[in-house]
C-alpha cells in the first residue's frame, strides 16, 4: 500500500534561512506527489506537484521540490524563509492518475524574525 | 472566479444525530472530493464524485455517504454521529482528475459532536 512519511511535525527557522521539509513515500510504481500548504482556518492550497515530468518541480511562493526515486523522497525547499511562510505543510502521494490522494501527517513551519 | 464554498462553516451536533454538509465547487469543475481532518488521524480521504457518480471511496464506515447533483454541487451526510466524528471536513474540486488537475480546497466545515 502506498503511504507518505513527513519527518518532523514541527520545523522552526529564522527569517531568511533555508526551509527544508522532508517527505518520503512508499509506492510500488512511480507515483504522483504533491505538496500542499494550509494556513490557519483555511483549506489547503497546492504548492506544487510531480507527475513524472521534470524531477525538479518549481511551485508557487518560491518553493521547489526534487523527486529522487533512489531515495524515495520528495523534499520541499525554499532558499529564504519569509514570515508569511508560517503554516502547515502536507505531502501527499497517489499511485496512479485515477487514484485517491494519501496525505502525510503534516509539518508545522514556524518562522522567527 | 469564485472559489470552493462550504456551508455551514461551523456545526454543533449531539451524538446520534445526523448531519448534512454542502459543497459548491468552482464553476466548471466536475470532480468533488471530501476529506476529514482531525488532530489524531490527519487528513483522510472520504470519497470523490465526478458527474454525479462516486468514482473513489476511502475507508470510512457506511454512516458516511455523499452525493453529487447535476450542477456538480455535492453534499455529504453522516448519520448516527459519534464523538469521534468531530473534525474539519474539507471539500475540494478539480476539473477532472485530482492527480493531474489542480485541486482547489474550500475553507471547511468544522463539526463538533457533543
Amino acid at each position: 500500500a502506498q503511504s507518505v512519511t513527513q519527518l518532523g511535525s514541527h520545523v522552526s527557522v529564522s527569517e531568511g534561512a533555508l526551509v527544508l521539509l522532508r517527505c518520503n513515500y512508499s509506492s510500488s510504481v512511480p507515483p504522483y506527489l504533491f505538496w500542499y500548504v494550509q494556513y490557519p482556518n483555511q483549506g489547503l492550497q497546492l504548492l506544487l506537484k510531480y507527475t513524472s515530468a521534470a524531477t525538479l518541480v518549481k511551485g508557487i511562493n518560491g518553493f521547489e521540490a526534487e523527486f529522487k526515486k533512489s531515495e524515495t523522497s520528495f523534499h520541499l525547499t525554499k532558499p529564504s524563509a519569509h514570515m508569511s511562510d508560517a503554516a502547515e505543510y502536507f505531502c501527499a502521494v497517489s499511485r496512479e492518475r485515477g487514484d485517491k490522494l494519501i496525505f502525510g501527517t503534516g509539518t508545522r513551519l514556524q518562522v522567527f524574525p | 472566479k469564485a472559489g470552493v464554498t462550504q456551508t455551514p462553516r461551523y456545526l454543533i451536533k449531539t451524538r446520534g444525530q445526523q448531519v448534512t454538509l454542502s459543497c459548491s465547487p468552482i464553476s466548471g469543475h466536475r470532480s468533488v472530493s471530501w476529506y476529514q481532518q482531525t488532530p489524531g488521524q490527519g487528513l483522510q480521504f472520504l470519497f470523490e464524485y465526478f458527474s454525479e457518480t462516486q468514482r473513489n471511496k476511502g475507508n470510512f464506515p457506511g454512516r458516511f455517504s455523499g452525493r453529487q447533483f447535476s450542477n456538480s454541487r455535492s453534499e455529504m451526510n453522516v448519520s448516527t454521529l459519534e464523538l469521534g466524528d468531530s473534525a474539519l471536513y474539507l471539500c475540494a474540486s478539480s476539473s477532472d482528475r485530482p492527480t493531474t488537475d489542480t485541486q482547489y480546497f474550500g475553507p471547511g466545515t468544522r463539526l463538533t459532536v457533543l
